[in-house]
């Protein structure tokens, strides 16, 4: 399964809504769907699992949602640790398990 | 509180053996609740699932690297391994092992090692 993410950049200022997409090639299980947020040198973060739940300690201004191919991460009003690189992931069915190529939000 | 560390040489020359092992401490990996797990990341690339063990020896590979991969777990002290023979340039990358939840947090990866470099050159 391809997931393709959009956009590539997402140009924003603190205090904007980002919403970022992931799109699977074939139907996704909600269930194995999450979303992680990487900074520069370090391990992905999970913040989302099941398309849904946040993460242990994830603030309540991410959200996710979405069903069958088309998925979307939300970030109500950006905080300024929220500029970083965000991945979609699918661990469903059968190997290989795949990641989107990531959505940059990078601060306006 | 769970925590993954990585080990190995940063540095294999082409056509032979990188080998990376997974510290793993607070939690058994023995351990039927979770897949261990090997992701990588190329420079300026997307993630790249690599395998996974779970139970302590079912293992799951990427089709990709399949003939060259095997990963394998240490239960006494802790520890699963990666190995994968006849590296090119194109394994170059920072290998990350990770805990896949199979029932909490199922399918996703709650918790990962820091990364460590593996630069593949002569």
């Amino acid at each position: 399964i391809v997931l393709t993410q959009s956009p590539g950049t997402l140009s924003l200022s603190p205090g904007e809504r980002a919403t970022l997409s992931c799109r699977a090639s074939q139907s996704v299980s909600s269930s194995y769907l999450a979303w992680y947020q990487q900074k520069p040198g370090q391990a992905p973060r999970l913040l989302i699992y099941g398309a849904s739940t946040r993460a242990t300690g994830v603030p309540d201004r991410f959200s996710g949602g979405g069903s069958g191919t088309d998925f979307t991460l939300t970030i109500s009003r950006l905080e300024p640790e929220d500029f970083a690189l965000y991945y979609c992931q699918q661990f469903g069915g059968s190997p290989p398990y795949t990641f989107g190529q990531g959505t940059q939000v990078e601060i306006k | 509180q769970v925590q993954l560390q990585e080990s190995g040489p940063g540095l294999v020359k082409p056509s032979q053996t990188l080998s990376l092992t997974c510290s793993v401490s607070g939690e058994s990996i023995s351990n039927g609740g979770y897949y261990w797990t090997w992701i990588r990341q190329p420079a300026g690339k997307r993630l790249e699932w690599i395998g996974r063990i779970y139970a302590g020896v079912n293992t799951n590979y990427n089709p990709s690297l399949k003939s060259r991969v095997t990963i394998s777990a240490d239960t006494s002290k802790n520890q699963f391994s990666l190995t994968l023979n006849s590296v090119t340039a194109a394994d170059t990358a920072v290998y990350f092992c990770a805990r896949v939840g199979i029932v909490d947090v199922p399918q996703a990866a709650d918790v990962w090692g820091q990364g460590t470099v593996v630069t593949v050159s002569s």
